[in-house]
């Protein structure tokens, strides 16, 4: 593994559907952030982790949660998917906390529900 | 609130140059960020500036105003694969990023 990875590339599912996406970091970064990603609209902050252990509220965190057991894993669930969840999910790392460092992304999840 | 204002799209020439400019209004001021995202792929670091004034890296130039909440990205000698989206973003006052939607530069030969 080099840098940062997610799974599934890409993810069709039934509202009202469980579905955890999953992200992994080799760079033993401190801080770790999911963001979506929709047309016409910025990066949006969903959650974010700032060290192991503990996590954070962004701005559309609402549908979503995370935990952070390890530095390297930062799994996103949407306990009951809805279409307004379609969209394409970043995950992020970041070194150091207590600063604003260059944030590192993942390829990206391409969700869809229906 | 917070805000992060880019023009959606702009047009150029191959060879030529384009200034691509970003105002903001965030709750506290942690540096300046801008990225490239090519279609379809995850964005990638670009530049960063916390001081007033230009830092300068190879074709790509990015200005820094913190009393007119303004900066600038300058993309020197354009090439085709310079065809990309541009996000700037502010780091806040809660050390976290708050984005702007992203200019879609076009490059036409």
């Amino acid at each position: 593994i080099a840098g940062i990875t997610q799974a599934p590339t890409s993810q069709i599912l039934a509202a009202g559907r469980r579905m955890t996406l999953r992200c992994t970091q080799d760079m033993r970064h401190n801080a770790m952030y999911w963001y979506r990603q929709d047309l016409g609209l910025g990066l949006r902050l969903i959650h974010y982790s700032n060290t192991a252990g503990t996590t954070g509220k962004g701005e559309v965190p609402d549908g979503y949660s995370v935990s952070r057991a390890n530095t390297d894993d930062f799994p996103l669930t949407l306990a009951s998917a809805v279409p307004s969840q379609t969209s394409v999910y970043f995950c992020a790392s970041s070194d150091g906390t207590g600063e604003v460092n260059e944030q590192f992304f993942g390829p990206g999840t391409r969700l869809t529900v229906l | 609130g917070q805000n992060i204002d880019q023009p959606t799209e702009m047009t150029a020439t191959e060879g030529a140059i384009v200034q691509i400019n970003c105002t903001y209004q965030t709750s506290g001021f942690n540096g300046l960020f801008w990225y490239q995202q090519h279609a379809g792929e995850a964005p990638t670091f670009l530049s960063y500036n916390v001081l007033d004034g230009l830092e300068e890296k190879g074709r790509f130039s990015s200005f820094l105003s913190r009393s007119k909440g303004y900066s600038y990205l300058l993309l020197k000698e354009l090439q085709m694969k310079d065809s990309a989206s541009y996000l700037c973003a502010v780091g806040d006052s809660n050390y976290q990023l708050i984005w702007g939607a992203g200019t879609k530069l076009i490059i036409k030969p």
